[in-house]
């Protein structure tokens, strides 16, 4: 089956620590995204590349880092810069281009004590 | 700058009634429109899209939406609504250039027997 998986589904960690979450699709898709959201605040971009090797910062990327080294895998590392990490993270892919709809992942709740 | 705006943050409706959740969208050009649905812990599924051509598109589960650019709305709608569409719905507008979508806040729907 063809989709995106994220892992894993609930994480904890203690303040200070930097935790990578994964992002996997087998959708053939050049773009993937991740999104942060928390109640009431709708999805917010944090970053989002669009091809291997290269990716931009969305609204909120401070305290986030990236890679991009397969097509397949966009890996999200939530450091310990980031003020207020706790929070629900939604990985998304689209073909190339605005007008493609975006799919999502099942998403990580990320809970830092 | 883009936005989509969903200005209902909650909406109550009887089991069996109609819906129509609203959704208002700035943007320069000629829009790509989507509407999500996320059930409670769950990643976004898309719901319909609006590209071009019949501004009253169909998606899945029953649900429609139209496309009226002279308000700038592409409002959601279904005739009859069942309980598992208890969820939060989020329209987006996609830009025809570039990668990046803009999520409205969402509206939480509730369903009650």
């Amino acid at each position: 089956d063809g989709g995106i998986t994220q892992s894993p589904k609930y994480l904890f960690r203690k303040e200070g620590q930097n935790v990578t979450l994964s992002c996997e699709q087998n959708l053939n898709h050049d773009a993937m995204y991740w999104y942060r959201q928390d109640p009431g605040q709708g999805l917010r971009l944090i970053y989002y590349s669009q091809i291997v090797n290269d990716f931009q910062k969305g609204d909120i990327a401070e305290g986030y880092s990236v890679s991009r080294e397969k097509k397949e895998s966009f890996p999200l590392t939530v450091t310990s810069a980031q003020k207020n990490p706790t929070a629900f993270y939604l990985c998304a892919s689209s073909r190339a281009g605005g007008s493609y709809e975006q799919y999502f992942g099942p998403g990580t709740r990320l809970t830092v004590t | 700058a883009q936005s989509v705006t969903q200005p209902d943050i909650h909406i109550t409706v009887s089991e069996g009634a109609s819906l129509e959740l609203r959704c208002n969208y700035s943007y320069g050009a000629t829009p790509y429109l989507f509407w999500y649905v996320q059930s409670p812990g769950q990643g976004l599924q898309l719901l319909l899209k609006y590209f071009s051509g019949d501004t009253l598109v169909q998606g899945i589960k029953g649900f429609e939406a139209e496309f009226k650019r002279s308000q700038s709305s592409f409002n959601l709608r279904k005739p009859s609504v069942h309980w598992s569409d208890a969820a939060e719905y989020f329209c987006a507008v996609g830009e025809n250039t570039g990668n990046q979508f803009y999520f409205g806040t969402g509206t939480s729907l509730t369903v009650i027997p």
